[in-house]
């Protein structure tokens, strides 16, 4: 498969445990995030967002939590399966003032690898 | 519901050649924006267009271009390759106005050698 980033920091987590992906975010203008999911030879898959007006948000298995304050992201999955292996990114998105066009500002991913 | 197309999958040139990659949006999508992802520098934004028209551009050369369709179906343009233009270059689509995340394609990998 194409390698999507040859030095991602790495979790490792057995199957079934809960998983935890950290991102800290730097404009604090940023009101909506993201989390994607990108499995190898694939685009980023969205997987659950949360608007800045906001601190929790949960998707099926799926818990993203907002800290504005310390601008951290986290993204929690819960029964972790071997199926949720994959780099996983947190993007941020500011409506910039003209008119509504905004753009995606990705961190540098974390690879999720699930073990047996 | 057909996903974001893109075209072709995979294209190795030769440094000083120019490319153009294709992009069809889902349908009903009317906004489309160009990433590049590579390794080192991982996915960064290239530029976004609603309508025809060029709404934001990121921090790339002017080597780099794209446009849109009256059919809301992209291109983008890379002239004079460089070997550093090597990428995974990924198309996304939104119904633009509203506050969901892109869709995206599953890209064009470019090499150039």
């Amino acid at each position: 498969g194409e390698s999507v980033g040859l030095h991602l920091p790495t979790l490792s987590v057995q199957e079934g445990d809960n998983s935890i992906i950290n991102c800290a975010y730097s404009n604090s203008a940023s009101d909506y995030f993201i989390w994607y999911k990108q499995e190898s030879g694939k685009g980023p898959q969205f997987i659950i967002d949360i608007r800045s007006n906001m601190d929790k948000r949960q998707g099926q298995r799926v818990t993203v939590l907002l800290n504005k304050t310390v601008k951290h992201l986290s993204l929690q999955i819960a029964a972790t399966q071997p199926g949720d292996s994959a780099v996983y990114f947190c993007a941020e998105k500011e409506d910039l003032n003209t008119g509504t066009a905004s753009k995606l500002t990705f961190g540098t991913g974390t690879r999720l690898q699930v073990t047996l | 519901k057909a996903g974001v197309t893109q075209t072709p999958r995979y294209l190795i040139k030769t440094r000083g050649q120019q490319v153009t990659l294709s992009c069809s949006p889902i349908s009903g999508h009317r906004s489309v924006s160009w990433y590049q992802q590579t390794p080192g520098q991982g996915l960064q934004f290239l530029f976004e267009y609603f309508s025809e028209t060029q709404r934001n551009k990121g921090n790339f050369p002017g080597r780099f271009s794209g446009r849109q369709f009256s059919n809301s179906r992209s291109e983008m343009n890379v002239s004079t390759l460089e070997l550093g233009d090597s990428a995974l270059y990924l198309c996304a689509s939104s119904f633009y106005e509203t506050v969901s995340g892109y869709t995206f394609g599953s890209g064009t990998r470019l090499t150039v050698v």
